[in-house]
């Protein structure tokens, strides 16, 4: 697509709920990002691809949260048993990857959860 | 672990020239990226330094010296829509990107 889009845009569940979010990055980008964003704060990294292949997921917080890009393309971000301390904006972000570039990202508009 | 560390805010007036610093502790260090975020927007690209130096690009310039693990993002005459945070980024290659803290500008008329 023409730039990196997020699935829902908002969301609001109850806590203990299961959540999936989901991202389709830019057509052909290697690396796919997932970024969680407070208010006022800058981009938190929790996980990243390169093609399928799940490279680092340091950032993610706890064993409730998990990402998977099954066919190199389309990302999804599961969160279980949602606690409010989860409320936040979750971001994706693509980039070609390449080390010429800057491997400038691309970000999505974002999926704001609130847990309630 | 990374660590990018900015100002938390900077304010200054139209017209003006504003510098925003940022420095850095990574390990396999690439690069410096810049993203301006608007409130209830997402982060944008500014600028990216490979080398040591200054790049160009507009109104906006960054600077990198890797001896210093610093760099700074200069803004010349400022506009009110540049009002937004900056963020820094170390970036470059197949690996993850970290984000420095951010600075919230605010320019005043």
């Amino acid at each position: 697509g023409a730039g990196v889009s997020q699935s829902p845009r908002y969301k609001v569940t109850k806590r203990g709920q299961d959540v999936a979010l989901r991202c389709d990055p830019i057509s052909g980008h290697v690396s796919l990002y997932w970024y969680r964003q407070a208010l006022g704060q800058g981009p938190e990294f929790l996980t990243y691809f390169n093609y399928e292949a799940q490279q680092d997921k340091s950032g993610l917080p706890n064993d409730r949260f998990s990402a998977e890009r099954p066919e190199g393309s389309i990302s999804t971000l599961t969160i279980q048993r949602t606690e409010q301390r989860d409320s936040a904006m979750y971001r994706c972000a693509s980039s070609t990857g390449q080390a010429n570039s800057g491997n400038t990202i691309y970000f999505g508009e974002g999926s704001w959860l609130t847990v309630v | 672990g990374q660590s990018l560390e900015q100002p938390s805010e900077v304010t200054a007036v139209e017209g003006a020239i504003v510098q925003i610093n940022c420095t850095y502790q990574t390990s396999g260090f690439y690069g410096l990226s810049w993203y301006q975020q608007h409130d209830g927007g997402a982060p944008t690209f500014l600028s990216y330094n490979a080398l040591d130096g200054l790049e160009e690009t507009g109104r906006f310039s960054s600077f990198l010296s890797r001896s210093d693990s610093y760099g700074y993002l200069l803004l010349q005459e400022l506009q009110m829509k540049d009002s937004a945070s900056y963020f820094c980024a170390d970036s470059g290659g197949y690996q993850k990107v970290t984000f420095g803290t951010g600075t919230k500008l605010q320019v005043i008329p």
